[in-house]
C-alpha cells in the first residue's frame, strides 16, 4: 500500500511567515510522529500522536511551533513566525503500535528554507 | 550525558569488509532497540529491531549488551550500497518516544 506521504516537498519562505506542513500517514497506523533535522544533525523529536490520546507535544521548540490531526489521521505542523533557524528537514512518521510492529515509517519530508 | 551516543565516523572501509558500530545509551528503562539507514538527503528505513539478545538478518548483526547499555552492528562483506549512516534508536519502555542518536557514517570504497 501507500507509504507516509508529505507536502510540500520543499518550502521557502520568508522570515515572519507562517508555514503549513501536511503528513498522510499509512492508513491504519494509530501513531503519528514528527521530527526535525537540521543539515548534518540527528533527528530532533517534536510531537506524537497515538489514537484519541492528548498528544506528547514536549519536544516542540516554542510556542510558535504547534500541531494537529484531525481524524485520527492527516496532521499538521504548523510554524509560525518562521525564524531563520527553522530551517530543516521536517518528517513525518507512522506506526501500528501493536505489540511486535512497532516500526515506524518515515515520509520522504518536508525541506524548509527561511530566508 | 546524551541519551543516545554513535561514533559519528565516517568508517572507509573498502568492500568486502566487515565494519562495527557501537551504540550507547544512557536510560536503562529501554526495552527496545533499532537500527535505521538513512541514506544522504532521504528518510530514515529500518534495518534491524532488537528485542533480545540480538538479531540477525544476513550479513548484519545486531547484539544487544543489557548490563553495559550498548548495542552494536555488525556488517559482513560491505557493499558500496551499504554507504549511509547508520543511526541506533533506542524506545523507552512504556512511552512511545523513540530517542534517535546522531549516526554512524559508513563510506564503503571500490
Amino acid at each position: 500500500g501507500a507509504g507516509v506521504s508529505q507536502s510540500p516537498s520543499n518550502k521557502v519562505t520568508e522570515k515572519g511567515k507562517d508555514v503549513e506542513l501536511r503528513c498522510d500517514p499509512i492508513s491504519g497506523h494509530t501513531a503519528l510522529y514528527w521530527y526535525r533535522q537540521s543539515l548534518g544533525q540527528g533527528l530532533e523529536f517534536l510531537i506524537y500522536f497515538q489514537g484519541n490520546s492528548a498528544p506528547d507535544k514536549s519536544g516542540l521548540p516554542s510556542d510558535r511551533f504547534s500541531a494537529e490531526r484531525t481524524g485520527g489521521s492527516v496532521s499538521t505542523l504548523t510554524i509560525q513566525r518562521t525564524q531563520q533557524e527553522d530551517s530543516a528537514v521536517y518528517l513525518c512518521a507512522s506506526s501500528r503500535e501493536d505489540r511486535g510492529s512497532e516500526t515506524q515509517y518515515f515520509g520522504p519530508g518536508t525541506r524548509l528554507l527561511v530566508l | 550525558r546524551k541519551e543516545v551516543e554513535q561514533d559519528p565516523g565516517p568508517f572507509n572501509v573498502p568492500e568486502g569488509a566487515t565494519v562495527a558500530f557501537n551504540c550507547t545509551y544512557s536510560n536503562s528503562a529501554s526495552q527496545s532497540f533499532f537500527w535505521y539507514r538513512q541514506d544522504c538527503r532521504k528518510e530514515p528505513k529500518l534495518l534491524m529491531s532488537v528485542y533480545s539478545s540480538g538479531n540477525e538478518d544476513g550479513r548484519f548483526t545486531a547484539q544487544l549488551n543489557r548490563a553495559s547499555q550498548y548495542i552494536s552492528l555488525l556488517i559482513r562483506d560491505s557493499k558500496l550500497s551499504d554507504s549511509a549512516t547508520y543511526l541506533c534508536v533506542p524506545r523507552t519502555s512504556g512511552t512511545y518516544k523513540y530517542i534517535f542518536g546522531t549516526g554512524t557514517r559508513l563510506k564503503v570504497l571500490a
